[in-house]
């Protein structure tokens, strides 16, 4: 597709539940970014990947947070035993990622996630 | 201290008038700058990116970056009611890191 693409675009999920959230990168793009965006900040990164490799995963809060890019194309966020806490827009950004320059990061229309 | 930070507004400019908005980073190490621009319920889209200290220029916009001052700025000339988001700062450190975002500056066009 033209762009990053994510669903579902909102979720509602009972505390407890797992949720499953999906970002499809503009095709070619080698590096992924999730962020975690509250209403009225700026977006938090959460994890990076490059290609199939997660980089960096310093900012996921919990262990009840795991994403995956298996084949480094799709990537997958995976919440588990959601929490009120959790509930807030999920965006996911692709890049292509070539040398110092050319970094611009593309966002998707996020996951409005409500945790219930 | 946030590793990047603007005045979260909201700034309040007539049609027409410049509006400038701010940001400031903590890591001398950046290398990469950019502006979003966020409608209300919207995902962040890219307006500008900025690699060089000096000025650069699109349409009605226009990036400043001063490294040694740590500073990026974003002027938006002639500004139009459609101009009314908030306005995100972010900095990465190198290809294929994490962008870090400010909180955003909220400004609002008034016709």
């Amino acid at each position: 597709g033209a762009g990053v693409s994510q669903s579902p675009r909102y979720k509602v999920a009972k505390r407890g539940q797992d949720v499953a959230l999906r970002c499809d990168p503009i095709s070619g793009h080698v590096s992924l970014f999730w962020y975690q965006q509250a209403l009225g900040q700026g977006p938090e990164f959460l994890t990076y990947f490059q290609n199939e490799a997660q980089l960096d995963k310093s900012g996921l809060p919990s262990d009840r947070f795991f994403a995956e890019r298996p084949e480094g194309s799709v990537s997958t966020l995976k919440i588990q035993r959601t929490q009120q806490e959790d509930s807030a827009v999920y965006l996911c950004a692709s890049s292509l990622y070539q040398g110092t320059f050319n970094t611009e990061a593309f966002f998707g229309q996020g996951t409005r996630l409500t945790v219930v | 201290q946030k590793e990047v930070e603007q005045n979260s507004g909201p700034l309040s400019v007539p049609e027409g008038a410049i509006a400038s908005l701010n940001c400031t980073y903590s890591d001398r190490v950046s290398q990469s700058f950019f502006w979003y621009r966020q409608y209300s319920g919207k995902s962040p889209e890219l307006i500008m990116s900025i690699y060089s200290n000096g000025d650069k220029e699109d349409g009605r916009f226009t990036a400043q970056l001063n490294k040694a001052s740590q500073y990026v700025s974003l002027l938006i000339r002639d500004s139009q009611p459609s101009d009314s988001a908030t306005y995100l700062c972010a900095v990465n450190k190198a290809a294929g890191n994490k962008l870090t975002f400010g909180g955003g500056t909220r400004v609002l066009v008034k016709p």
